[in-house]
């Protein structure tokens, strides 16, 4: 079985704080994906990586940053969170020539007061 | 996908009755389509796909329906149980591109004992 591991399932935060979202998979997928899900708004693609060390702006980069130093792990970053980055944060895997599937976490419920 | 609002709709369903859930999709070139279930707290899973190539594929209890004239995907649940109650979502995407998967907002199905 496709295994995604969010690091944290909630996560409660202040505004201005410096927040890592950690995400690992154990499928050795080269593309890993991080979006946000917003009620009725569905999933909006933040940042996504291709290979170790690369990483592509998807729709709503602005705020956030990514890392993906190893092959396993995609971290998101919010320099400075903001109210407005409230939001569940999910991990994807997937979207390979030989399986067009995306595999999700499952999920972090992320709030900034 | 369909309209984007901020509300997400809403079928409910008697247990035993057949539930059928509707999705717009945007793009003429979309050549692959997912359906995604969510449950409350957890990420999407996969539930089945579909090729622009085909008009129907069938699941265990689940049935996909493509209708590229207008744009339309369904996805049918035979005798709806109190356990698929969740957020359903269709996504488009081609398979030019891994990164440009376009989803749907949801629709919230309740299943009625």
């Amino acid at each position: 079985d496709v295994k995604v591991t969010q690091s944290s399932r909630y996560l409660v935060k202040r505004t201005g704080e410096k927040v890592f979202l950690e995400c690992v998979q154990d499928m050795d997928h080269e593309n890993m994906f991080w979006y946000r899900q917003d009620p009725g708004l569905g999933l909006r693609l933040i940042y996504f990586s291709y290979d170790v060390k690369m990483k592509e702006k998807g729709d709503i980069p602005e705020g956030y940053s990514v890392s993906r130093e190893k092959k396993e792990r995609f971290s998101l970053i919010l320099e400075s969170a903001s109210t407005n980055q409230t939001s569940m944060y999910l991990c994807a895997i997937g979207r390979t020539a030989t399986n067009e599937k995306l595999f999700f976490g499952s999920g972090t419920q992320l709030s900034v007061l | 996908g369909e309209s984007v609002g901020l509300h997400l709709p809403t079928l409910s369903v008697q247990e035993g009755d057949n539930s059928i859930i509707n999705c717009a999709y945007s793009n003429s070139a979309s050549d692959y389509f997912i359906w995604y279930k969510q449950e409350s707290g957890k990420g999407p899973q996969f539930i089945i796909d579909i090729r622009s190539n085909m008009d129907k594929r069938q699941g265990q209890r689940v049935t996909v329906l493509l209708n590229k004239t207008v744009k339309h995907l369904s996805l049918q649940i035979a005798a709806t149980q109190p356990g698929d109650s969740a957020v359903y979502f269709c996504a488009e995407t081609d398979a030019r591109s891994y990164d440009k998967v376009i989803f749907g907002p949801g629709t919230s199905l309740s299943v009625i004992p």
